[in-house]
C-alpha cells in the first residue's frame, strides 16, 4: 500500500490528452512539500519528468505538464505517442523528512 | 558526464548481508544528499532511505530500520548501503539516485540499479 494514491492504469489513442492523479494526505503534499513526476520505460531505470510541482527539466516535451492542489496532484500528457506508453510515478515528503512513492500508473498508448 | 553506477547487489540466503556501492561521477558529489530506492520484481518505487552532504542525518523508511545502514566516503565519490538480516522482501532492484536542492529535492539523476535477490 503506497502513500500516495495513483490509478494503476490510463490509456488513450495517439494525439489525446489524458491525466494521472496523485493523492496525498496532510503528512506529505498537504503539507506544503512539491511533487515530483517520473517517466519508467520498460527495463531502464525511472527518469525525472516534473519537478516542483510544475517544473520540465530541459528536454522534456511540453506535452507534459503538471499541477498541486491541496492534498493532490497531476500529470497531464497531451498529444499522446506512443513512445509516451510508461509507467509514471509520483513522489514527495512527509513529515517525517521520508521520501514517499505513489504506486505508480502504467500508461497504454492505444 | 554525469553517472551513478550502482554494485554489489546478488544472491543472498534469508538472514545474511550485502554491502550495495553507488560511484558517482561528472559532479560535485559532496554537494548533494543522496538516496537509495528500491524496486521489488513488478512492483512500484519505494524509497529506502537518505544522507545529508555531509553524512551527519540519515533517515529510513520504517521497514529497513535498523537493518540497513546508509553512507558515503565523500572523498571516494561513493555512497553505501549495508544491508543486514535480509528477508524475502527485500528482493528488488536498488537504485541510487541524487537529490537536486535546486529542484525542490527532486531525484534528479539515477543509477542504473542493482538486483538484489533474497532466496535459500
Amino acid at each position: 500500500q503506497s502513500v500516495l494514491t495513483q490509478p494503476p492504469s490510463v490509456s488513450g489513442a495517439p494525439g489525446q490528452r489524458v491525466t494521472i492523479s496523485c493523492t496525498g494526505s496532510s503528512s506529505n503534499i498537504g503539507a506544503g512539500y512539491d511533487v515530483h513526476w517520473y517517466q519508467q520505460l520498460p527495463g531502464t531505470a525511472p527518469k525525472l519528468l516534473i519537478y516542483g510541482n510544475s517544473n520540465r527539466p530541459s528536454g522534456v516535451p511540453d506535452r507534459f505538464s503538471g499541477s498541486k492542489s491541496g492534498t493532490s496532484a497531476s500529470l497531464a500528457i497531451t498529444g499522446l505517442q506512443a513512445e509516451d506508453e510508461a509507467d509514471y510515478y509520483c513522489q514527495s515528503y512527509d513529515t517525517s523528512l521520508s521520501g514517499v512513492f505513489g504506486g505508480g500508473t502504467k500508461l497504454t498508448v492505444l | 558526464e554525469v553517472q551513478l553506477v550502482e554494485s554489489g547487489g546478488g544472491l543472498v540466503q534469508p538472514g545474511g548481508s550485502l554491502r550495495l556501492s553507488c560511484a558517482v561521477s561528472g559532479f560535485t558529489f559532496s554537494s548533494y544528499w543522496m538516496n537509495w530506492i528500491r524496486q521489488a520484481p513488478g512492483k512500484g518505487l519505494e524509497w529506502v532511505a537518505n544522507i545529508k552532504q555531509d553524512g551527519s542525518e540519515k533517515y529510513y523508511v520504517d521497514s529497513v530500520k535498523g537493518r540497513f545502514t546508509i553512507s558515503r566516503d565523500n572523498a571516494k565519490n561513493s555512497l553505501y548501503l549495508q544491508i543486514n538480516s535480509l528477508r524475502a522482501e527485500d528482493t528488488a532492484v536498488y537504485y541510487c539516485a541524487r537529490e537536486n536542492n535546486d529542484w525542490s529535492d527532486a531525484f534528479d539523476i539515477w543509477g542504473q540499479g542493482t538486483m538484489v535477490t533474497v532466496s535459500s
